[in-house]
């Protein structure tokens, strides 16, 4: 079956720095969401992409489509300590774009 | 505009035991998920529900674990009899236009 993976598996940064992650499948993905959960909650919907090629920001947070729609990339500038959680990719693995498989997460610390 | 709600928020049961989680889509949300969160991975889907219709049930361990969603609006999850491997967040989640909103999540610990 369709299978995620995302790097890094976890990262620690200091605040202020800018953060680089990645999510690529083993097929075709015509949607890719991105999820932060925070501890004790639901993972919360951050980007919504669905183009390929397609660049599009949330305040400090910008995500890429892939063009060869196996990647997507996630982008937060200028960390904040609220930034700290744990980040998911998400893609559909039917042609309907209504059910999601889930990446391994990247869990993202940031030093004061 | 409510968020999906699931209640309870935690639940400790011993091996063997059984246990109902609830939830309530956000209005108008015609599609229903729930998907288990081991610690330390990704949600994974146990159940896809669109209106009181099964879309997809493949990963969801039939022997244990039942779900419906009787008035294609609020679901309720039940395992039974829970084993110790069932210790997971029990998340659901709705969608409309693509788009998947979860709620907070049902922790369960199982002894």
């Amino acid at each position: 079956g369709q299978q995620l993976n995302q790097s890094p598996q976890s990262m620690f940064i200091q605040e202020g720095e800018d953060v680089s992650m990645n999510c690529t499948s083993s097929s075709i993905f015509n949607t890719w969401l991105w999820y932060k959960q925070d501890p004790g909650e639901g993972p919360v919907l951050l980007i919504a992409l669905y183009k390929a090629g397609e660049l599009t920001s949330n305040g400090r947070l910008t995500a890429q489509f892939g063009i060869t729609r196996k990647d997507s990339f996630l982008n937060i500038s200028a960390s904040i300590p609220s930034d700290v959680g744990i980040y998911f990719c998400a893609g559909p693995r039917d042609n309907y774009g209504q059910n999601f498989v889930f990446g391994p997460g990247t869990r993202l610390s940031v030093l004061p | 505009e409510a968020g999906v709600a699931q209640s309870p928020r935690y639940k400790i049961i011993e091996k063997r035991q059984s246990v109902a989680f609830w939830c309530n889509p956000i209005s108008g949300h015609a599609t229903l998920y729930w998907y288990q969160q081991i610690l330390g991975q990704g949600p994974k889907l146990l159940i896809q529900f669109q209106n009181n219709g099964v879309v997809d049930d493949s990963q969801l361990p039939k022997d244990r674990f039942s779900a419906e969603r009787l008035k294609g609006v609020d679901s309720t999850l039940k395992i039974q009899p829970a084993k110790l491997e069932d210790s997971a967040v029990y998340l659901c989640a709705s969608s409309h236009w693509g788009e998947l909103f979860f709620g907070e999540g049902s922790r369960l610990t199982v002894l």
